[in-house]
């Protein structure tokens, strides 16, 4: 059974503080890996994928992957308070056209 | 481009009602997909379809049906709804196409309540 676990959180950062989101999964032969917002009642909106081990940046976003220790983690600059939702991890292997979605981590902000 | 737009945004049934949910995609994807989300259980995958004219069962395809009308619309079938599918539905579509890049992008969602 493919996993990706999340901590459902929440978590309360104060406005302009970093916010560290992380996910591990359990199949190794994952390759892709998707970060997703989902404000309450919209539906879940892509802001990052990462492919290779390391860092990948996109404004105040940073997508951190660890094949090896297989996590991948996300991380947001200078919080604000429109930042407060539901962040949605996804991993993908090749050869499936699925992705396996964690059940989320609250952000909270806070002014 | 409209993206990927679902109809209707809300609907209430009684149970053993049928309706279809329909789906549709401007962006040339090859991947379709239907997803439910319950508070707590995050998203499932009902049923997807890869490419036109194929379509596979998800983690939760019990009591649905789908059809992959063209390369743009998927439509998800409720044949005699049930209280257990009062849930949000989402339509999501992808490229797909080397299975590596599979960046998916959802539709708005329906929010149905079976009564």
């Amino acid at each position: 059974q493919k996993e990706v676990e999340q901590n459902s959180g929440p978590l309360s950062v104060p406005e302009g503080a970093i916010a560290s989101l992380n996910c591990t999964y359990s199949d190794r032969g994952s390759q892709s890996f998707f970060w997703y917002r989902q404000y309450s009642g919209k539906s879940p909106e892509l802001i990052m994928s990462i492919y290779s081990n390391g860092d990948k940046e996109d404004g105040r976003f940073t997508a951190q992957l660890n094949k090896a220790s297989q996590y991948v983690s996300l991380l947001i600059r200078d919080s604000q308070p429109s930042d407060s939702a539901t962040y949605l991890c996804a991993v993908s292997r090749p050869g499936y056209s699925t992705l396996t979605f964690g059940k989320g981590t609250m952000l909270l902000v806070s002014p | 481009n409209a993206g990927v737009t679902q109809t209707p945004k809300f609907q209430v049934l009684k149970t053993g009602q049928s309706m279809t949910l329909q789906c549709a995609q401007d962006m040339n994807h090859n991947s379709m997909y239907w997803y439910r989300q319950d508070p707590g259980m995050g998203l499932r995958l009902i049923y997807y379809s890869a490419s036109e004219g194929t379509t596979d069962k998800g983690e939760v395809p019990n009591g649905y049906n789908v059809s992959r009308l063209n390369k743009r619309e998927f439509s998800l079938r409720l044949e005699s709804a049930a209280p257990s599918q009062t849930s949000v539905y989402f339509c999501a579509s992808s490229t797909a196409t080397s299975n590596y890049y599979n960046e998916q992008f959802f539709g708005p969602g329906t929010r149905l309540t079976v009564l």
